[in-house]
């Protein structure tokens, strides 16, 4: 059973405009969540991150947004490069470890 | 190198045999973490590490031993390989803290025939 899902497994955006990249939690226990980004034959990098005690957490073109209520986080990425092109990973803490969700592959077309 | 190194990059094995995947990091971070990666999946966590000698299973122990003697190695064996074990693995470390970043070796690739 997934604690942590990314419904959608692709994505197509112009470069330009905005990507949205959603994810849902299930475990009311995870206080901290991030957002990881992976390109082909590397490891994941950390991008964002934000504490359940916020809902909102900017860096650059990249912004998170948390809504605990709905168990809901989404990335916004403005504008949107085509070097953004690569999978994304939401990930949240409980305890000493990450629960990552499945991934969702970004393409943003130029 | 500086960072993070997983050796080797790729690995063709057989079912049964012993394989030994290997980390490396060169921050003295006390943390460290290894990861299999699995389309539909995201990355599962498999064994942690806080310190030297003291390690903890993950998501997904099965079929895998790890130690930690050093600070700095953290190595995963898979002691009679199986299909299901043909995965990417990638290590990770971090600074004691939960809320520090974990920063990923660039995987390995382990294909069990």
């Amino acid at each position: 059973d997934q604690q942590v899902k990314q419904n959608s497994p692709s994505l197509s955006v112009q470069e330009g405009r905005i990507s949205i990249l959603n994810c849902d939690y299930t475990n009311s226990m995870f206080d901290y969540f991030l957002w990881y980004k992976k390109y082909p034959a590397e490891g994941p990098t950390f991008l964002i991150s934000i504490s359940s005690i916020k809902d909102k957490n900017e860096d650059g073109r990249f912004t998170v947004f948390l809504n605990k209520s709905a168990k809901h986080l989404s990335l916004h990425i403005v504008p949107s490069q085509p070097g953004d092109s690569a999978v994304y990973f939401c990930a949240a803490l409980y305890g000493n470890k990450l629960v990552f969700g499945a991934g969702t592959i970004l393409r943003v077309k130029s | 190198d500086a960072g993070i190194t997983q050796s080797p990059r790729y690995k063709i094995t057989e079912t049964g045999r012993q394989v030994t995947l290997m980390c490396h990091q060169t921050w003295s971070h006390s943390y460290m973490f290894w990861y299999r990666q699995d389309l539909g999946h995201g990355l599962r966590l498999i064994y942690y590490s806080a310190a030297a000698d003291i390690t903890d299973k993950g998501e997904v122990p099965d079929g895998y031993v790890v130690s930690r003697s050093k600070t700095e190695n953290f190595p995963l064996t898979l002691e009679s390989a199986t299909r299901s074990q043909t995965s990417v693995y990638f290590c990770a470390s971090r600074t004691s803290g939960p809320y520090n970043e974990q920063f990923f070796g660039p995987g390995t690739r382990l294909t069990v025939l």
